[in-house]
């Protein structure tokens, strides 16, 4: 089992809808979670950080975290052709010392 | 300020050659990491150094990676004998080292191996 699964997609979404990406995790003593976001040909750039149960807003970004259900997730409100690029999870393993990253999710905004 | 810088921007070098790809983090970022992202990949992870510890190095794929940090602030990564398999984008990130640790990452040194 990978330490972090995500989906692979390619997820399309039509423009204006919600996206919602998912992420797992096995290290059941992770702390902090993150979404990053990568265009093609580009390095990742933060989008988000959580550490807490429930859920957390920034503009049109909701992550939200359940660690009883080692879940974490990551909704796009009002979707823009722009957010058209692959979304990664990543994941402090228990000793915090690192993060682990997933393989990404492709997500694709139609208009 | 400036942000993490990574040099060179690509390599292409010969199989069995050695290479070195070097990584300026963001001036008093203590800790830095290396990944490696091959096409259409995830990040899989290297190497992290933190301060003065020494270094995780559990990610490193053979006893022909290595790398380096001198002084706490620029790190070297070199790759010996390079295989085709090495191919890949190599990106380095550094952060404060403050929780939660939010990384910043370098725009990467793409190494194609002939």
């Amino acid at each position: 089992q990978k330490e972090v699964e995500q989906n692979s997609g390619p997820l399309s979404v039509p423009e204006g809808a919600i996206a919602s990406l998912n992420c797992t995790y096995s290290d059941r003593g992770s702390q902090s979670f993150f979404w990053y976001r990568q265009y093609s040909g580009k390095s990742p750039e933060l989008i988000m950080f959580i550490y807490s149960n429930g859920d957390k807003e920034d503009g049109r970004f909701t992550a939200q975290l359940n660690k009883a259900s080692q879940y974490v997730s990551l909704l796009i409100r009002d979707s823009q052709p722009s957010d058209s690029a692959t979304y990664l999870c990543a994941v402090t393993d228990s000793s915090a010392s690192k993060i682990i990253f997933g393989s990404g999710t492709r997500l694709s905004i139609r208009p | 300020g400036a942000g993490v810088s990574q040099s060179p921007s690509n390599k292409v070098t010969e199989k069995g050659k050695d290479v070195e790809l070097r990584c300026d983090p963001i001036s008093g970022h203590t800790a830095l990491y290396w990944y490696r992202q091959s096409l259409g990949q995830g990040l899989e992870f290297l190497i992290y150094f933190q301060g003065n510890s020494a270094p995780d190095k559990s990610g490193l794929p053979s006893d022909r990676f290595s790398a380096e940090r001198t002084g706490g602030s620029v790190s070297t990564l070199t790759i010996q004998r390079t295989q085709q398999e090495d191919s890949a984008v190599y990106l380095c990130a550094s952060s404060s080292g403050g929780a939660p640790e939010t990384q910043y990452f370098g725009p990467g040194t793409r190494l194609l191996v002939l």
